[in-house]
């Protein structure tokens, strides 16, 4: 199971501001920056935000991200049909020595 | 333009072996980590395994450690991922990742990703 944690699910209406957290620990987003990962269905996944809330070329300012002590967090503001996907974070985790995903959510676009 | 193309991917019955490879262009490999990331159908994404710029160092998850081993070869621009007792939980897409910036792993990021090869072991 992975040691960071997602809701499964949120969802919003075109134009509106949704925000997915991301909860993990000392070893990972509390000593690690955080990326956050989409993935559009069938797609293999796309870094969108990368060093807490570096966005890299080419990814709309809509998505931003921040991290405070050992949360993490993706805000999608204008939402759009295109936005629907499946999100995800991670970070390197120092007890682990290793990389490690959220739980993934699925974004929907009501 | 940066690609990666993996290949490899097939049917495997359990406790059998499979070696996964990817190409890579676009960027100079040999100053980059390279990456496998797979998920299950279904499932979320769960990093397998990192190999440093130089290969000296290796990184494995826990579920994989001591059946996986990963490899590369600058001078092909080539990384591998030799997969032995492989099981039923195993089957999953698995991606090549390249790192998104050299220095600590405090900033450990995957930029750019293949389309992925599908790996299923079943009897």
């Amino acid at each position: 199971q992975s040691v960071l944690t997602q809701p499964p699910s949120v969802s919003g209406t075109p134009g509106q501001r949704v925000t997915i957290s991301c909860s993990g620990g000392s070893s990972n987003i509390g000593t690690n920056t955080v990326n956050w990962y989409q993935q559009l269905p069938g797609t293999a996944p796309k870094l969108l935000i990368s060093s807490n809330d570096q966005r890299p070329s080419g990814v709309p300012d809509r998505f931003s991200g921040s991290s405070s002590g050992t949360s993490a967090s993706l805000a999608i503001s204008g939402l759009q049909s295109e936005d629907e996907a499946d999100y995800y974070c991670a970070a390197w985790d120092d007890s682990l020595n290793g990389y490690v995903f959220g739980t993934g959510t699925k974004v929907t676009v009501l | 333009e940066v690609q990666l193309l993996e290949s490899g991917g097939g049917l495997v019955q359990p406790g059998g072996s499979l070696r996964l490879s990817c190409a890579a262009s676009g960027f100079t490999f040999s100053n980059y980590a390279m990456n496998w990331v797979r998920q299950a159908p279904g499932k979320g994404l769960e990093w397998v395994s990192t190999i440093s710029s130089s290969a000296a160092s290796t990184y494995y998850a826990d579920s994989v450690k001591g059946r996986f081993s990963i490899s590369r070869d600058n001078s092909k621009k080539t990384v591998s991922l030799q997969m032995n007792s492989l099981r039923a939980d195993d089957t999953a897409v698995y991606y090549c990742a390249k790192r998104g910036q050299r220095g600590t792993l405090t900033t450990f990021t995957l930029d750019y990703w293949g389309q992925g090869t599908l790996v299923t072991v079943s009897s």
